[in-house]
């Protein structure tokens, strides 16, 4: 799977927009662009995906650049809640790696009052 | 909404014992995997299991390290003689069948080693 490079963290005010960046220059072109955040110590919760096409969901949107080396993850209005690690994870599509995704160490979104 | 379901949230075992984490994925979910995380550091794949057998495994899950399904419906993962740095956070995950799907997590089991 390609390697991602996300910034350590960022800061938002609550009820601003808060957009996180992704970077997978070596994606290839069966890869598809996963985004995950992880509560504290919870379970890492899907946010949402794309291939190519910019992606709208009740949680996100997901924005990926033509040429598809990159990514922008936004969370329209963020609020308290929504501070977290964010995961952007390139995913092989078949295969023995069917599935598996590979964590890199994140975004600490931090959301402030 | 569905939910993967672990069980313990939380086990504390002692050096050299036997412990199995329990999970329960969505009922109608064909793929399962286990991962760890060891506390401040990254979430870590451990195995991926389809169709009773292992699909892939990492370097982690050494022989001490099993899976297995054996109703149709839990997915456990047995340490067989758990070690201190065994002690981690280890999340369930499943897929349905379709490679444009996300995985769906458990909240987590806090295994403790002393």
């Amino acid at each position: 799977d390609a390697k991602t490079t996300q910034p350590p963290s960022m800061d938002c005010a609550e009820g601003r927009a808060a957009n996180l960046p992704c970077n997978h220059s070596t994606i290839s072109g069966n890869e598809y662009v996963y985004w995950y955040r992880q509560i504290h110590s919870q379970g890492p919760q899907y946010i949402i995906h794309g291939l190519k096409n910019n992606e709208t969901n009740e949680m996100a949107s997901l924005i990926i650049t033509e040429d598809r080396k990159s990514s922008t993850l936004i969370l329209p209005h963020a609020t308290l809640r929504d501070t977290a690690v964010y995961y952007c994870i390139v995913r092989a599509r078949g295969g023995t790696s069917y599935g598996k995704l590979t964590f890199g160490q994140g975004t600490i979104l931090t959301v402030h009052p | 909404e569905p939910e993967v379901t672990q069980t313990p949230s939380h086990q504390v075992t002692q050096m050299g014992q036997e412990v199995i984490l329990r999970c329960v994925p969505i009922s109608n979910h064909l793929y399962f995997y286990w991962y760890r995380q060891i506390l401040g550091q990254k979430v870590e794949f451990l195995v991926s299991f389809y169709n009773n057998e292992i699909s892939e495994k990492s370097e982690i899950f050494d022989d001490q390290f099993s899976v297995e399904r054996p109703d149709g419906s839990n997915f456990t993962l047995k340490i067989r003689s758990t070690k201190l740095e065994d002690s981690a956070m280890y999340f369930c995950a499943s897929t349905p069948r379709g490679s444009n799907t996300e995985a769906f997590f458990g909240q987590g089991t806090r295994l403790t080693v002393v």
